[in-house]
């Protein structure tokens, strides 16, 4: 099993530019997450998806934020503009459904740093 | 508004001895509640977890109680190791509803020497 798989690793772009981070997550699973972890603010929850859908994009910090899953297997987060403020490291996580003792399973994270 | 929190930002324990990480909630509609912990450059990985009905929950080296009353909760990791060396994040959820997202503390770090 693969796990939660995001790409880039790292990416370093200039301020203004678009920046998309991608995610696949483990087959099977239902719900998907988007975290942003800052020294600040720590571990946050961005937006989360169930089926597909987005579910609670409440912690999205502003409409240069989007992020769309437009089938099981895909998710994307883009920043648009992208600003310095913007850098931290970015997870896409994955759980199954509700039963008991589910739990989410984290991919490696993206490391952005906006120039 | 943080409603998940740990209050001490780093702990250094000997191996072999006792490490207990601690955690406090605000909100009381938390139902369950989880520890992870995370190496750096990779993703946090699950520990383990507990829900509210219980106060604790073992698994090996590693157990956590929950004191519903004091909104605490604690991972005690007896005997620590140096490979346990990482941050542990505690988070709360509410199961039992389509909600499913964790609210995360703000991490401790654990330093296990030699």
């Amino acid at each position: 099993d693969a796990g939660v798989i995001q790409s880039p690793r790292h990416e370093v772009t200039e301020m203004g530019q678009e920046v998309t981070l991608r995610c696949k997550p483990i087959s099977g699973h239902d719900y998907l997450f988007w975290y942003r972890q800052t020294m600040m603010r720590g571990l946050e929850l961005l937006i989360y998806f169930n089926n597909n859908v987005p579910i609670d994009d409440s912690g999205m910090p502003e409409d240069r934020f989007s992020a769309k899953m437009p089938n099981a297997s895909f998710s994307n987060l883009k920043i648009q503009p992208s600003e310095p403020r913007d850098s931290a490291v970015y997870f896409c996580a994955s759980r199954g459904g509700d039963r008991e003792g589910e739990t989410q399973y984290f991919g490696p994270g993206t490391r952005l740093l906006v120039l | 508004d943080q409603q998940v929190k740990q209050n001490s930002p780093s702990l250094s324990v000997q191996e072999g001895r006792i490490s207990i990480l601690n955690c406090d909630y605000t909100n009381s509609m938390f139902d369950y509640f989880l520890w992870y912990k995370k190496y750096p450059a990779e993703g946090p990985t699950f520990l383990i977890s507990i829900s509210s009905i219980k106060d604790k929950n073992e698994d090996g080296r590693f157990t956590v109680f929950l004191n519903k009353s004091a909104k605490h909760l604690s991972l005690h990791i007896v005997p620590s190791q140096p490979g346990d060396s990482a941050v542990y994040f505690c988070a709360a959820s509410r199961r039992g509803t389509s909600y499913g997202k964790l609210t995360f503390g703000q991490g401790t770090i654990l330093t296990v020497h030699p």
